[in-house]
């Protein structure tokens, strides 16, 4: 089966400016994920979704981040504006279930480093 | 709040065990997953205990203490290729949240 797709796989922009990174999860999986993993730390989690709604957020930065999942399946998540602070790999994340009663499977990521 | 704590380095030889420990905190709990990370490479999946006891794949076991709230990997006849980030994630009502990671290096 064919895993979880994201795009693009880097991306450069500068302080102020907008971003979004675009994943597709694995058919059928109704939980979906958004980590942001600075480097050399775990992964944050940053939203978590189950079909089209969200079961969590409480971590994303509210007032420059936000993200949808259209129909349960493809999500998006934009940063406008962006902070230096924000250079991270973006992870995506989906699984059949939540509360870990399936494995979770991440795509590549998206690597953003803000200048 | 919720906090998850592992050693932040680890270093042993090929074909020696090694054991990662990973201790937490949460409201909710129903579960702790392992997974490795490569440098440049995604999280996959290693394990996942719900109950206490000892679950074993392979070369790489998994372990839970609910009433302590500690769980460990143990990874057995080390290989260079084993050299990687290995997180603990703590699975509670609603989300998935991981530890900051064991730097595992293998060597000769």
């Amino acid at each position: 089966e064919a895993g979880v797709a994201q795009s693009p796989r880097y991306k450069i922009i500068e302080k102020r400016q907008s971003v979004a990174f675009w994943c597709n999860p694995i058919s059928g999986h109704a939980t979906l994920y958004w980590y942001q993993q600075i480097l050399g730390q775990g992964p944050k989690l940053l939203i978590q979704f189950q079909n089209n709604g969200v079961v969590d957020d409480s971590q994303l930065p509210k007032d420059r981040f936000s993200a949808e999942r259209l129909k349960g399946v493809d999500s998006t998540l934009k940063i406008q504006p962006a902070k230096l602070e924000d250079s991270a790999v973006y992870l995506c994340a989906s699984s059949l279930l939540g509360q870990g009663l399936a494995e979770a499977f991440f795509g590549q990521g998206t690597r953003l480093t803000v200048v | 709040g919720q906090s998850l704590e592992q050693p932040s380095e680890v270093t042993a030889v090929e074909g020696a065990i090694v054991q990662i420990n990973c201790t937490y905190q949460t409201s909710g709990f129903y579960g702790l997953s392992w997974y490795q990370q490569h440098d440049g490479g995604a999280p996959t999946f290693l394990s996942y205990n719900a109950l206490d006891g000892l679950e074993e794949t392979g070369r790489f076991s998994s372990f839970l203490s609910r009433s302590d709230s500690y769980g460990y990997l143990l990874l057995q006849e080390l290989q260079m290729k084993d050299s990687a980030s290995y997180f603990c994630a703590v699975y509670n009502n609603n989300d998935m949240r991981f530890g900051a990671g064991t730097r595992l290096t293998v060597k000769p």
